[in-house]
């Protein structure tokens, strides 16, 4: 893989605000995309994938974003909530050597006060 | 929805034995499930792609004999970590994706195993 194992930056923001939380893949073959949520000690949960034909794609209060010119995804979560607080990733998922495979980001720590 | 069951949770073991964590789809077949390992406030780093029948192919820089994982049906795959050392305790998790399908990886709840 090659997600690289860096320390998470954080992103802060008040109860009820708009979070936008960004991350770069680094597989410009990479077709598929998907956001995870994390809490601590649990395993990543699907939040919302997009595949490369398309830019942009909604979920409930989430939406997801593709820059393939810039290989930049986005996260946006409308109306964060305290429970919206976790470690966020993104996975590009790109085919090796017959089997496609989840390369993650580095994560971002989303921190919401009341 | 696609669940993937990762057990044990927790184990905390002592140095030099061997551990063993379970990663089962309940409800869909995998013919791929995946394994990774987190270190504290990092990104989950893959471990080895691990295919149902086959050998498991390992990520560079991984010990193949150390973590030996065998994915002997469609719905389970383990990975034993042998004569474990206090610097091989993390966080462990697996994911596994829906048969024929190239979407939808699902994660284990991980394991979080200590060496003492």
């Amino acid at each position: 893989g090659e997600s690289v194992g860096l320390h998470l930056p954080t992103l802060s923001v008040q109860e009820g605000d708009n979070s936008i939380i960004n991350c770069a893949y680094s597989n410009s073959a990479s077709d598929y995309f998907i956001w995870y949520k994390q809490e601590s000690g649990k395993g990543p949960q699907f939040i919302i994938d997009i595949r490369s034909n398309m830019d942009k794609r909604q979920g409930q209060r989430v939406t997801v974003l593709l820059n393939k010119t810039v290989k930049h995804l986005s996260l946006q979560i409308a109306a964060t909530q305290p429970g919206d607080s976790a470690v966020y990733f993104c996975a590009e998922i790109s085919a090796s050597g017959g089997s496609y495979i989840p390369t993650f980001g580095r994560g971002t720590s989303l921190i919401v006060h009341p | 929805g696609a669940v993937v069951s990762q057990h044990p949770s927790r184990v905390i073991c002592k140095s030099g034995t061997s551990v063993k964590i379970e990663c089962r789809s309940l409800d869909f077949q995998a013919t791929t499930m995946f394994w990774y390992r987190q270190f504290p406030k990092q990104s989950l780093m893959l471990m080895a792609t691990s295919n149902e029948g086959s050998k498991a192919t390992y990520e560079q820089g991984v010990e193949k004999d150390k973590f030996l994982i065998n994915h002997a049906s469609l719905t389970l795959s383990t990975l034993t970590v042998t004569s474990a050392h206090p610097e091989d305790s993390s966080f462990y998790i697996c994911s596994a994706n829906m048969l024929g399908a190239g979407d939808g990886y699902t994660f284990g709840s991980g394991t979080r195993l200590t060496v003492v």
